[in-house]
C-alpha cells in the first residue's frame, strides 16, 4: 500500500519557468491538500480539495493553481516560478475533514527557483 | 490563523521529560499532533477532539483544554527516537482546514 506518492522529489527551476507537481493517493480519500514548508514557519496550506472536481484556496494560494480531475490525483501548478516559491511542498490526504481525521503526507518535493 | 507553539526548541537527555504547548486565539474544535524527522514527511501521532480528552501513544501523551484554547504534548522518559520536530495542527468549529504551528524541535541526547 503506497499511501501518498509525490513526484518529482527534487526540481530546480529558473525564474519564469512553469511546472506541475503530481500527488497520487491510493486510500480512496476524499480530501486532499497541498502545503508548503519553509524554515521557522511550519506548514502553510496552499490549496485543497474536498472531492473530485473541486478545489479551494488555502492560506497562501497566490502564484499556484491546482486541479483534481480524478479522485486519486491532485496536481499543483506553478505558471511562472519565482524565487519566493523555493520551498518544500507536501501533499496530504484525509478520509474525512481535518476536524476528525488524520492527514497522511507524501514524502515531499524540494523545489529550488533560481 | 496559525496556532502558537512553545518552546521553539528543547534539548533532553534520554529518560527526561518535556512538555510542548500549542495555543490559539480562537475556539478550537480539534488538535492534531505530528512528528517530522529531518528530511522526511510529518507523521501523525494523535488527534484530540473538543471535550477535554487526553490521549496517549506509548510514552507520548497529549491533553486538550478547549476553554483555554490550548493543547499540550507530553514526552515522558524520552528516547533517542523521540528526536524530531513536533507540529500541532488545529481546526475550528466553522473551519475544518488544518492550520499548523511553527513547530518545536526536540533533540534527545544519550
Amino acid at each position: 500500500n503506497a499511501g501518498v506518492t509525490q513526484t518529482p522529489k527534487f526540481r530546480v527551476l529558473k525564474t519564469g519557468q512553469s511546472m506541475t507537481l503530481l500527488c497520487a493517493q491510493d486510500m480512496n480519500h476524499e480530501y486532499m491538500y497541498w502545503y508548503r514548508q519553509d524554515p521557522g514557519m511550519g506548514l502553510r496550506l496552499i490549496h485543497y480539495s474536498v472531492g473530485e472536481g473541486t478545489t479551494a484556496k488555502g492560506e497562501v494560494p497566490d502564484g499556484y493553481n491546482v486541479s483534481r480531475l480524478k479522485k486519486q490525483n491532485f496536481l499543483l501548478g506553478l505558471e511562472s516560478a519565482a524565487p519566493s516559491q523555493t520551498s518544500v511542498y507536501f501533499c496530504a490526504s484525509s478520509y474525512e475533514t481535518g476536524q476528525n481525521s488524520p492527514l497522511h503526507f507524501g514524502n515531499g518535493t524540494r523545489l529550488t527557483v533560481t | 490563523q496559525q496556532p502558537v507553539q512553545s518552546p521553539q526548541a528543547v534539548i533532553l537527555r534520554e529518560g527526561e521529560d518535556a512538555v510542548i504547548n500549542c495555543s490559539s486565539s480562537k475556539a478550537l474544535y480539534s488538535v492534531h499532533w505530528y512528528r517530522q524527522k529531518h528530511g522526511e514527511a510529518p507523521v501523525f501521532l494523535m488527534i484530540l477532539l473538543k471535550g477535554g480528552e487526553q490521549k496517549g501513544h506509548d510514552k507520548i501523551s497529549a491533553s486538550f483544554n478547549e476553554k483555554k484554547q490550548q493543547s499540550s504534548l507530553y514526552l515522558t522518559a524520552s528516547q533517542l527516537s523521540y528526536s524530531g520536530t513536533y507540529f500541532c495542527g488545529t481546526t475550528l468549529s466553522n473551519d475544518y482546514k488544518l492550520s499548523f504551528g511553527a513547530g518545536t524541535t526536540v533533540t534527545v541526547r544519550a
